[in-house]
């Protein structure tokens, strides 16, 4: 499969633990995004980053929430001290970077809790 | 404040029909608009797109339209197919789409046999 891979697609975490999701971008792709939906809604960015650096962050929450994209392996995306409003579906989207070229969206990790 | 507004929750339709979903933007900054199609538990998944030097884009059984001076566009499906029901998110992008995307609440299309 080489599409855009993220992992676990399910997670649970009981308050104040902390949530680690991960996202294998596409073959080729070097820009790497991550969008929460809650329910009913649509997808609200948190942040794009491309390898080891962050571009924009401008939709991430300023406490708990990081992100990051080394140069070898998955961008993680990494939520400390969780608490019940984190319920939701995160979605990672990879690039290749290049003017209208779109993203392509993974499957999701659905994270709970409790 | 919505940027990219979809005013149709749901739609339904008989198969062999067009589907005509809808969406409106308030930001003159967009400059590339994409529909994905979304089935439950699984990410978004892109559809088509179009820019915003263009007002008609096609593919196969998919037309977008963009009326930049309404903000508005519009992705048609002909013919409808069951399989077609799904979720339709609309989204937009200043930078060509390497910047972040602006989604839509989406629309729910039922294609009926």
């Amino acid at each position: 499969n080489a599409g855009v891979m993220q992992n676990p697609r399910h997670l649970v975490r009981r308050r104040g633990q902390e949530a680690r999701l991960r996202c294998s971008p596409m073959k080729g792709h070097s820009h790497v995004y991550w969008y929460r939906q809650l329910p009913e809604e649509g997808l609200k960015f948190m942040v794009y980053l491309q390898k080891e650096n962050i571009i924009d962050e401008s939709g991430m929450p300023k406490e708990r929430f990081s992100a990051e994209f080394p140069k070898e392996g998955p961008s993680i995306l990494r939520i400390q001290q969780v608490v019940r409003g984190d319920s939701a579906a995160y979605f990672c989207a990879s690039s290749p970077g290049f003017r209208n070229q779109p993203q392509h969206f993974g499957d999701g990790t659905r994270l709970s809790i409790l | 404040d919505q940027q990219v507004k979809q005013n149709s929750p749901s739609l339904s339709v008989q198969e062999g029909r067009i589907s005509i979903l809808n969406c409106d933007y308030t930001n003159s900054m967009f400059d590339y608009f994409l529909w994905y199609k979304k089935y439950p538990a699984e990410g978004p998944t892109f559809l088509i797109s179009i820019s915003s030097i263009k007002d008609k884009n096609e593919d196969g059984r998919f037309t977008v339209f963009l009326n930049k001076s309404a903000k508005h566009l519009s992705l048609h499906i002909v013919p409808s197919q069951p399989g077609d029901s799904a979720v339709y998110f609309c989204a937009a992008s200043a930078g060509g789409s390497q910047g972040n995307l602006i989604f839509g609440k989406g629309t729910k299309l039922s294609v009926k046999p």
